[in-house]
């Protein structure tokens, strides 16, 4: 199975703050990654597929890069709606693993 | 616009099976694989397997083959997933997810979820 960790695995910002979130896959998985962002008792909405392309509706705040192992979601001014916890996902094997999360919250 | 509406809360006994519904609309069902995934209360995510709505084909998480088992009602647009010989490790919200394939295992959108609580 491919393993995804996440750093941080939490962290606390302020609202206009520039934020980045990392994940890491235990072996290369092309730009076969998601993003999708969960607040308390809801499901998780995709952001951002194969890397790097915002899915429809999603603000432009949002966007990722990377492709290999190495992966980053950036929100570029933090929103009061962003506080959630965010996931990355790899949709290169055929069993999907997600990372286990960051915590975003505020300062 | 595209929804997926699961059942209702489930509380089943340790042995016992669960079977959860999910309903799709505003898309033509059988145009797109269904999964699901669970995740545990505090948890992270956990994928479980996929099934395509129009040839009924299925495929597991090794995880869980053997207990799970998911299937369709193309008439009522309606997935669902039957998880048996549950134990207490099983309590857990279970989601449904649209594959939008782009590529495979994208999901959105997601069902509500259904929490299931094993309990004796």
């Amino acid at each position: 199975d491919i393993q995804m960790t996440q750093s941080p695995s939490s962290l606390s910002a302020s609202v206009g703050d520039r934020v980045t979130i990392t994940c890491r896959a235990s072996q290369s998985i092309s730009s076969y990654l998601n993003w999708y962002q969960q607040k308390p008792g809801k499901a998780p909405k995709l952001l951002i597929y194969a890397a790097s392309s915002l899915q429809s509706g999603v603000p432009s705040r949002f966007s990722g890069s990377g492709s290999g192992t190495d992966f980053t979601l950036t929100i570029s001014s933090l929103q009061p709606e962003d506080f959630a916890t965010y996931y990355c996902q790899q949709s290169y094997s055929t069993l999907p693993t997600f990372g286990p999360g960051t915590k975003v919250d505020i300062k | 616009q595209v929804q997926l509406v699961q059942s209702g809360a489930e509380v089943k006994k340790p042995g016992a099976s669960v079977k959860v519904s999910c309903k799709a609309s505003g898309y033509t069902f059988t145009s797109y694989d269904i999964n699901w995934v669970r995740q545990a209360t505090g948890q992270g995510l956990e994928w479980m397997g996929w099934m395509n709505p129009n040839s009924g084909n299925t495929g597991y998480a090794q995880k869980f083959q053997g207990r799970v088992t998911m299937t369709r009602n193309t008439s009522i647009s309606t997935a669902y997933m039957e998880l048996s010989s549950l134990r207490s490790e099983d309590t857990a919200v279970y989601y449904c997810a649209r594959d939008l394939r782009v590529p495979a295992a994208t999901f959105d959108p997601w069902g509500q979820g259904t929490l299931v609580t094993v309990s004796s």
